[in-house]
């Protein structure tokens, strides 16, 4: 059974950086056709992909938040992290990380989700 | 960029009901398309995939059908665990979600 728990800090001041990590047990961020992705839900609201890192090195982001978005893989520990720079109080939100697979990116095992806020 | 629209925003039912929620694209993604079913304070389950293949574990209560440009989810029969928030999602796009709740 895949699991992943994200972990980092639940508080970020606007105009810092985001940073989160997706650890993975059950399977490996380093083989596989699976698209190790991030997604995030504003409080009340409905659900944006982030980005995805691929066990070749490959990435792909969503194109509106493309300039300040860096997904990469950690293959020794079996995990992957988010970084978010220049944040804003339009940043608050759950983080999810989730496994994707096939042509739709469709998202089979999801982490728990973690709030992260942006505020002074 | 794809946008995908749920209908109807609200959907009040009784349990044992069926329900059938409707997820338009903005142009065709052939077969490309998910379901998932969210509980408040939960991550979202992948429900459907490809349209109409049921992921592992999903109840046979629940189908999806469609192509091109027009995806219907269906529950046969609803459940107490079922009222919930549906989204469907094609690559890097969401809906915005179909809430069923209890009549």
């Amino acid at each position: 059974q895949v699991q992943l728990q994200e972990s980092g800090p639940g508080l970020v001041k606007p105009s810092e950086t985001l940073s989160l990590t997706c650890t993975v047990s059950g399977g490996s961020v380093s083989s596989g056709n699976y698209y190790w992705s991030w997604i995030r839900q504003p409080p009340g609201k409905g659900l944006e992909r982030i980005g995805y890192f691929y066990h070749s090195g490959a990435t792909n982001y969503n194109p509106s938040l493309k300039s300040r978005v860096t997904i990469s893989g950690d293959t020794s520990r079996n995990r992957f992290s988010l970084k978010l720079t220049s944040v804003s109080a339009a940043d608050t939100a759950v983080y999810f990380c989730a496994r994707g697979f096939g042509s739709n990116l469709n998202f089979d095992y999801w982490g728990q989700g973690t709030l992260v806020t942006v505020s002074s | 960029e794809i946008v995908l629209t749920q209908s109807p925003v609200t959907l009040s039912l009784s349990p044992g009901e069926g329900a059938t929620l409707s997820c338009r694209a903005s142009e065709s993604v052939r077969s490309y398309l998910a379901w998932y079913q969210q509980i408040p304070g939960q991550a979202p389950r992948l429900l459907i995939y490809d349209a109409s293949d049921r992921a592992t574990g999903i109840p046979a209560r629940f189908s999806g059908s469609g192509s091109g440009t027009d995806f219907t989810l269906t529950i046969s029969s609803l459940e107490s665990e079922d009222f919930a928030v549906y989204y469907c999602q094609h690559r890097n796009t969401f809906g915005p979600g179909t809430k069923v709740d209890i009549k």
